[in-house]
């Protein structure tokens, strides 16, 4: 079983509707999580990190549920620019060791 | 300017070739990492660095090795390139302060080896 394991979509969501993703990861000792995106060919960049209490930033929230261990990103009101591929992030306690799920693709349709 | 530069963005070599690829970074982070990724695979991480005189390996580290020659300067070779080693490579940085810091990677080097 992968340690962090996502839906690879691909997700085609009208634009202005909402969208959730989720993740799984296997190892119960992962301290921190982060989401990123990465658009074709690009780098990731970080959209948020993934607090305990849950967040929100913007149209985007992220909540942890560590008793099912699972991470979700939920995007309000999707915006054609949202269309990415969505990576869940986790880490160990002091392990500098990120695990990076495969990603979700997420296109908007106009 | 990027804080975190990759160099060269595209190579196309054939194997048994030695290729290095260089990341610099002016984030002041002390920590840097290399990984690569594949289509379906996501992201795997090769060699990772602390400080200046700390390399440690990563998940996939056999047939790479690297080099901190500064605290700005990760490199990553490959002595000797298989076909198998054609992915895309991206170098990351992150601060030491605490476990909840995320990495900030560069634009990425696109690797092919005929």
């Amino acid at each position: 079983r992968k340690e962090v394991e996502q839906d690879p979509g691909p997700f085609n969501v009208p634009e202005g509707a909402t969208v959730a993703f989720n993740c799984t990861y296997s190892n119960s000792a992962s301290q921190s999580f982060f989401w990123y995106r990465q658009d074709c060919r690009k780098e990731p960049k970080l959209l948020m990190s993934v607090y305990s209490s849950g967040n929100e930033d913007g149209r985007f929230t992220a909540q942890l549920n560590r008793a099912s261990q699972y991470i979700s990103l939920l995007i309000r009101d999707s915006k054609l620019s949202d269309s990415a591929t969505y990576l869940c992030v986790g880490r160990g306690f002091g392990n500098e060791k990120l695990t990076f799920g495969t990603g979700t693709r997420l296109t908007i349709i106009p | 300017d990027a804080d975190v530069t990759q160099t060269p963005r595209n190579r196309i070599t054939k194997t048994g070739k030695r290729i290095m690829l260089e990341c610099s970074q002016t984030k002041g982070h002390d920590r840097m990492y290399w990984y690569r990724q594949d289509p379906g695979l996501g992201l795997r991480l090769i060699y990772y660095s602390f400080d200046v005189k700390d390399i440690n390996k990563g998940e996939i580290s056999d047939g790479y090795s690297v080099s901190r020659q500064a605290q700005a300067k990760f490199s990553l070779s490959l002595e000797s390139a298989i076909p198998n080693q054609t992915a895309l490579y991206f170098c990351a940085t992150s601060d030491s302060t605490g476990s909840s810091q995320p990495q900030h990677f560069g634009d990425g080097t696109r690797l092919s080896i005929l």
